[in-house]
């Protein structure tokens, strides 16, 4: 089983450029989401969907971008890198969003350094 | 103010010994989950105990226990015979109902984390 998968797993970018982080996950999770992860404060709630077609903002969401076209994918995109960017990102799904006691499973990050 | 509270930025246990990772949660719904995750130095997010705010009893699973205390609304995590490789990074989230336009979906938020070293 897959689970989870990102690509790429490391990224440099120069400042002003764009890009794509990659997420799919094969367990038919109605739920994905993205983190970012940054020393001493933990994982903060980027964007997340609750199905094809629907998305939300998380916690962070400015200067990143999302849909969800089918339910396998979920795509962030970094519309003009900036230093502060600079984190490791997490994709995550679950199987419901109904219910408060799914677990999530994790993709194993992709670091991203903006320069 | 944060949803999550871990006050623990590192500990410190000798192998063998108990554990408590300490965790405070903030919520006026009364339907939540409470989840702790690891983090090894390699990276991975690993799904260690859930406990649901109507379960009577504490969760345990294997070395790892849930101290659940509704009133205080605390959640800590119990790791009993601390092991080296124990060592790592260790989480505290809670989903409740969410708003905005996916309003009753159980949104995870995460705390800041705990960083756990294990001493021989």
């Amino acid at each position: 089983n897959a689970g989870v998968t990102q690509t790429p797993k490391f990224q440099v970018l120069k400042t002003g450029q764009s890009m794509t982080l990659q997420c799919a996950q094969d367990m038919n999770h109605e739920y994905m989401s993205w983190y970012r992860q940054d020393p001493g404060m933990g994982l903060r709630l980027i964007h997340y969907s609750v199905g094809a077609g629907i998305t939300d903002q998380g916690e962070v969401p400015n200067g990143y971008n999302v849909s969800r076209s089918t339910t396998e994918d979920f795509p962030l995109r970094l519309l003009s890198a900036a230093p502060s960017q600079t984190s490791v990102y997490f994709c995550a799904s679950s199987y419901s969003i109904g219910t408060p006691n799914t677990e999530a499973f994790f993709g194993q990050g992709t670091r991203l350094t903006v320069v | 103010a944060q949803k999550i509270t871990q006050t623990q930025p590192g500990m410190f246990v000798q192998e063998k010994e108990a554990v408590t990772l300490d965790c405070t949660y903030d919520t006026s719904d009364p339907s939540y989950g409470l989840f702790w995750y690891k983090q090894p130095s390699s990276g991975e997010m690993i799904f260690l105990i859930y406990q649901g705010s109507y379960d009577q009893q504490n969760a345990t699973e294997g070395r790892y226990s849930l101290n659940f205390q509704k009133a205080r609304k605390s959640a800590n995590l119990v790791i009993s015979a601390s092991q080296l490789g124990d060592s790592a990074m260790y989480f505290c989230a809670m989903r409740e109902p969410g708003t905005g336009r996916t309003g009753g979906s159980y949104i995870p938020t995460f705390g800041r984390g705990t960083s756990l070293i294990v001493h021989p």
